[in-house]
């Protein structure tokens, strides 16, 4: 059963650092992996879409990776601002199009 | 422009009624999905369905059932045989496999 973590759970930071949150998957059988944004009380927003052939993919400030071998996806984020902050959510594709999510990183980016 | 809308966005429920949550995509997509969002555990998948009038269930299904009689509705129904019903429920939708998902803006359910 393939089973996503991610880490950290948390993470507070100044504004305009860059950061790497991260994202390890157990089953390395897989079509795609799929980094969302989610602020509280919303749905989830998509940023960015890796497909299994990929080894990363790149939206202005944003940049994820993918290591299927190695069962991991960084998503970068540059030049960190306030609005930056919101939970982001790593989800990969596996097995009749079904998306296994992990369970977030908090993301706070301080003034 | 082209989404996803739940519907409503918030609704309460009473012991032992059945509430039914709408979901409704004019994105053309053949797949559609229906989750369920716990503080503190992720999201887990209730029931997809990948074309109209077939559906699937996923890790969670008990006490939840679906139908899929038009591309553009997959509509959930949340019974009384649901035990623990409070949560944050999301639908997506996805063109077909390998493609990425698009996610409504969630219906937040709670017992009273």
């Amino acid at each position: 059963k393939q089973e996503v973590t991610q880490i950290p759970a948390a993470l507070s930071v100044p504004e305009g650092e860059n950061l790497v949150l991260n994202c390890s998957f157990t089953d390395s059988a897989i079509y795609n992996l799929q980094w969302f944004r989610q602020d509280p009380g919303k749905g989830l927003t998509s940023l960015l879409l890796i497909q299994s052939s990929q080894r990363e993919q790149t939206s202005g400030r944003l940049n994820a990776s993918l290591d299927k071998s190695s069962g991991r996806s960084t998503l970068y984020i540059a030049a960190s601002q306030p609005g930056d902050s919101a939970t982001y959510l790593c989800a990969v594709g596996s097995g009749a199009q079904k998306l296994v999510f992990g369970q977030g990183t908090r993301l706070t980016i301080n003034p | 422009d082209g989404g996803i809308t739940q519907s409503p966005k918030y609704l309460f429920r009473k012991e032992g009624q059945n509430v039914t949550l709408s979901c409704e995509q004019n994105l053309n997509h053949d797949a559609m999905y229906w989750y369920r969002q716990d503080p503190g555990q992720g999201l887990r998948l209730i029931y997809y369905s990948q074309i109209v009038n077939d559906f699937q269930k996923g890790d969670i299904a008990e006490g939840y059932s679906v139908s899929r009689e038009k591309k553009e509705s997959f509509p959930l129904t949340v019974t009384s045989a649901q035990k623990n019903p409070t949560a944050f429920y999301l639908c997506a939708s996805s063109p077909r496999q390998g493609e990425g998902y698009t996610f409504g803006s969630g219906t937040r359910l709670t017992v009273v």
